[in-house]
């Protein structure tokens, strides 16, 4: 039973198009996460929700727009695609606020997105 | 701004030895630090958190520490198999409440 999982795993698009990619976690936590992973394996936060709410926004283009409709999922629509936005995109989840120093996190599989 | 670096980048040793990977952060002020393994194609497991006031972890042939105050972490690993072959990456939770990565170091474990 998956704990995170994102869809689609694969996403080949050309330039200018619109894309989507969903997350659903089933441990109850209430923090998601997006991260972009990087050719080098660097994984960089783009966005963070905790209970519906946006709480972390880093420096990231309006092409991107998170969604969560509720806290156990957060989506991730791109709009406009560049050949840039081509990486590693990872959903997370995470429960923040109680015994905080044994917090984890939980990571889906990824969603390997191409632009050409 | 906490910055998470990890020496060395990639690092091949033959099958058995001992290696060490390190793992360096600027911001002092955090509830926990994790290795993660990250295998091609697949996300982050976690291997090993070590909490801010402990020292050390260990799990099977895996031990990590931690010292706070030099902003310093090892991941052990003993008698290293091909199996061990994968990125790791090691990740603070700062007392702001996010999780930072570090750059993560690729092992290959040679048979």
């Amino acid at each position: 039973d998956t704990a995170v999982s994102q869809t689609p795993k694969y996403l080949v698009t050309q330039m200018g198009n619109d894309k989507s990619i969903k997350c659903e976690q089933n441990l109850g936590h209430d923090t998601m996460y997006w991260y972009k992973q990087d050719s080098k394996k660097f994984l960089k936060i783009m966005f963070s929700y905790n209970n519906k709410e946006l709480i972390i926004n880093e420096t990231v283009p309006n092409r991107f727009s998170p969604k969560s409709p509720d806290k156990a999922h957060l989506n991730l629509h791109i709009n406009s695609l560049e050949l840039g936005d081509s990486a590693v995109y990872f959903c997370a989840s995470s429960q923040l606020g109680t015994g905080l120093s044994g917090n984890t996190i939980y990571f889906g599989e990824g969603s390997w997105l191409t632009v050409v | 701004k906490q910055e998470v670096t990890q020496i060395p980048a990639a690092l091949s040793v033959p099958e058995g030895e001992n290696l060490v990977l390190n793992c360096s952060f600027t911001d002092s002020a955090i509830y926990n630090l994790q290795w993660f393994r990250q295998d091609p194609g697949k996300g982050l497991t976690s291997l090993l958190l070590i909490q801010s006031s402990q020292r050390e972890q260990t799990s099977g042939r895996l031990n990590a520490s931690l010292d706070k105050s030099s902003g310093r972490s090892t991941l052990y690993i003993a008698a290293s198999q091909p199996g061990d072959s994968a990125t790791y990456l090691c990740a603070v939770l700062n007392t702001g409440n996010q999780f930072y990565f570090g750059t993560g170091t690729s092992l290959t474990v040679i048979p």
